[in-house]
């Protein structure tokens, strides 16, 4: 069965700062990993995905994460954290990519952003 | 931008009514979704819908609840008899194809009372 572990309920950075969520799946067969992130009041966006193309993937608003299959992780980073960066952020794993499978998430991680 | 709506944001019932909520997916979407989060716990998958059937569904899924797209454009989540254990955010998602991204509505808040 597949899931994901996202370690960390609560980030805070800096203003400027490195921004690092961690994520681990565990899956019996190549995954298809995703980050979500919920603004205040909204419901889910995507960041990025990875399909099983380039291990390094590039997102929006300046995000990235990197598929390591000899740790299976999947973790975000982004170099320089924003105020408007503050949100909830989900990591998400499906099976079934290409057959409109369900997402099996995290338990999220809170980003904080302190000026 | 296309997006899925849901309604209402925010819906307050008394244990044992019934309740539904309501979701307008994005109108060429094929592939569609209910997922609820408890508060403080995890987005979890509860049913998905293509082809004007169930495709799959999770044990949290009982017989209290269903699924309906009545008319093409809303897709909706019925709750029977409401339990305490209900209240969450329920999110309705779709996707156009089956290799594509999930777009997700902002949520409705069900509280039982």
């Amino acid at each position: 069965a597949q899931s994901v572990t996202q370690l960390g309920s609560h980030v805070s950075v800096s203003e400027g700062a490195l921004v690092l969520l961690r994520c681990n799946y565990s899956s019996s067969v190549p995954p298809y990993l995703f980050w979500y992130v919920q603004y205040p009041n909204q419901g889910l966006q995507l960041l990025l995905k990875y399909t099983s193309a380039a291990t390094l993937v590039k997102g929006i608003n300046g995000f990235e994460a990197e598929f390591k299959k000899s740790e299976t992780s999947f973790h975000l980073t982004k170099p320089s954290a924003h105020m408007s960066d503050a949100a909830e952020y989900f990591c998400a794993v499906t099976p079934d990519y290409n057959q409109g499978g369900k997402l099996i998430f995290g338990q999220g991680t809170e980003l904080s952003v302190k000026p | 931008e296309p997006e899925v709506t849901q309604t209402p944001s925010h819906q307050v019932t008394q244990m044992g009514q019934e309740v539904i909520l309501r979701c307008v997916p994005i109108s060429n979407h094929l592939y569609f979704y209910w997922y609820r989060q408890i508060l403080g716990q995890k987005v979890e998958f509860l049913v998905s819908f293509y082809n004007n059937e169930i495709s799959e569904k999770s044990e949290i899924f009982d017989d209290q609840f269903s699924v309906e797209r009545p008319d093409g454009s809303n897709f909706t989540l019925k709750i029977r008899s409401t339990k305490l254990e209900d209240s969450a955010m329920y999110f309705c998602a779709s996707m156009a194809g089956s290799d594509t991204e999930a777009f997700f509505g902002q949520g409705t808040r069900l509280t039982v009372v």
